[in-house]
């Protein structure tokens, strides 16, 4: 069971918009910044959103992150069919003294 | 250009030890704090620990999964990174990531998002 919860699959048709929530509690989310990572099929992870809504340079503006209190949620807009991915929220738990991911979702387009 | 390589990986049996070691080049090593994160097959993501650099003490912190059984370690002069993997149980089964933090902002907690990650490395514990 993962420390952070988030739904095991999304799908959605080309060109729509898919959210994925990730549910934590106060001593993760409720306490630092949430980070979105995407896995592609066969890859290493890659940091898709930092600091709860920050994209990194080289990341489309179609992805986009927010926060509220022990929840966070990723939306995709103008999906594409390379975003089929994995894709896990993290944070540092403060209980735990580590960093928690969720179970990932697997985006299907 | 920042890579990371993982090396080290492999069969083992039950009970025995391996270390990882995660080369690095394209930046400046001792600045930066190290990550061990694994991922079993089919599973998710799994934060194993992290070594901070040497002017944050160079203190080591570890998933409760593997605290007492792992530990990392890093050598500056070399830019390498290593995971000392001892008493392997079976579901330590897994891809181990090596990573490195990114500071693109101030955190005041300390904790910075992973920002490269190596390619990773088998491990595959198994009698």
């Amino acid at each position: 069971q993962s420390v952070l919860t988030q739904p095991p699959s999304a799908s959605e048709t080309p060109g729509q918009r898919v959210t994925i929530s990730c549910s934590g509690s106060s001593s993760n989310i409720g306490s630092h910044t949430v980070t979105w990572y995407q896995q592609l099929p066969g890859t290493a992870p890659k940091l898709l959103i930092y600091s709860n809504n920050q994209r990194p340079s080289g990341v489309p503006d179609r992805f986009s992150g927010s926060k509220s209190v022990t929840s966070a949620s990723l939306a995709i807009s103008g999906l594409q069919s390379e975003d089929e991915a994995d894709y896990y929220c993290a944070a540092w738990d403060d209980s735990l003294n580590a960093w928690v991911f969720g179970g990932g979702t697997k985006v299907t387009v | 250009e920042v890579q990371l390589v993982e090396s080290g990986g492999g069969l083992v049996q039950p009970g025995r030890s391996l270390r990882l070691s995660c080369t690095t080049s394209g930046f400046t090593f001792g600045d930066y704090t190290m990550n061990w994160v694994r991922q079993a097959p089919g599973k998710g993501l799994e934060w194993v620990g992290f070594i901070r650099s040497r002017p944050y003490g160079g203190t080591t912190e570890y998933a409760a999964s593997v605290k007492a059984r792992f530990t990392i370690s890093r050598d500056d002069s070399k830019s390498i990174a290593y995971l000392q993997m001892n008493s392997l149980k079976t579901e330590d089964t897994a891809v181990y990531y090596c990573s490195r933090e990114e500071y693109l902002y101030y955190d005041s907690s300390g904790y910075y998002p992973l920002g490269h990650w190596g390619q990773g490395t088998l491990v595959t514990v198994s009698p």
